[in-house]
């Protein structure tokens, strides 16, 4: 069974350039969910879809962030514009069920803004 | 806030001993307790969960609950040079619909053959 797959696997961009990265979650898992770290830091939370709907999007830091996930397959996380502190990586998970417990990660992407 | 606390680190032991990593949280409310390991570069690796007080074993891992202290940690036994990742605690808070998990940093282990 493939894992949840993430693209890019890195990304260098430019301050105010538009940045879209790319989620496939386990075949089955309903639910998505988008995970930000920046140096330093802890992993934090963005944002939860269940199939295509925002389940719970607390996490999501201003309206330069935009998550998509159209048919509830895979997902989509646009930063337009970039700026400097949004460089990081970015980790997606899944789980079965909107009980499943166990969050599976993807590898994540690199983004540095520069 | 709620947050989830860890030494960072590094922890160092030497192969075959027991390693020891510990984890507190500040939402009494958290029903849910995870140990992820991280090797560099890679996706954070589900390793244990634990939900209820007391220890949970699985294989050379143990994990402890202590809701009334907020404490949950991990123990390895036997470390070997291939446990040597960051070890990331994390918590499901307590709420409706909510699902979120919030981490600590994480704590390096190094495991000296």
């Amino acid at each position: 069974e493939a894992g949840v797959t993430q693209f890019p696997s890195h990304s260098v961009i430019e301050k105010g350039q538009t940045v879209t990265l790319r989620c496939d979650p386990i075949s089955g898992h309903d639910n998505l969910y988008w995970y930000r770290r920046v140096m330093g830091k802890e992993i934090k939370f963005l944002l939860h879809f269940v199939k295509e709907s925002k389940q719970d999007e607390s996490g999501m830091p201003n309206n330069r962030f935009l998550a998509e996930r159209t048919g509830g397959t895979y997902s989509t996380l646009k930063v337009q514009p970039a700026e400097l502190e949004d460089s990081g990586v970015y980790f997606c998970a899944s789980s079965q069920s909107s009980g499943g417990e166990t969050q599976y990660f993807g590898p994540g992407t690199r983004l540095l803004v520069l | 806030q709620k947050e989830v606390e860890q030494n960072s680190g590094p922890l160092s032991v030497p192969e075959g001993a027991i390693a020891s990593l510990n984890c507190t949280y500040s939402d009494r409310g958290s029903q849910s307790f995870f140990w992820y390991r991280q090797y560099s570069g890679k996706s954070p690796e589900l390793i244990m969960s634990i939900y209820s007080n007391g220890d949970k074993e699985d294989g050379r891992f143990t994990a402890q609950l202590n809701k009334a202290s907020q404490y949950v940690s991990l123990l390895i036994r036997d470390s070997q040079p291939s446990d040597s990742a960051t070890y990331l605690c994390a918590v499901r808070q307590s709420g409706a619909g909510s699902y979120q998990l919030t981490f600590g940093k994480g704590t390096k282990l190094s495991v000296i053959p």
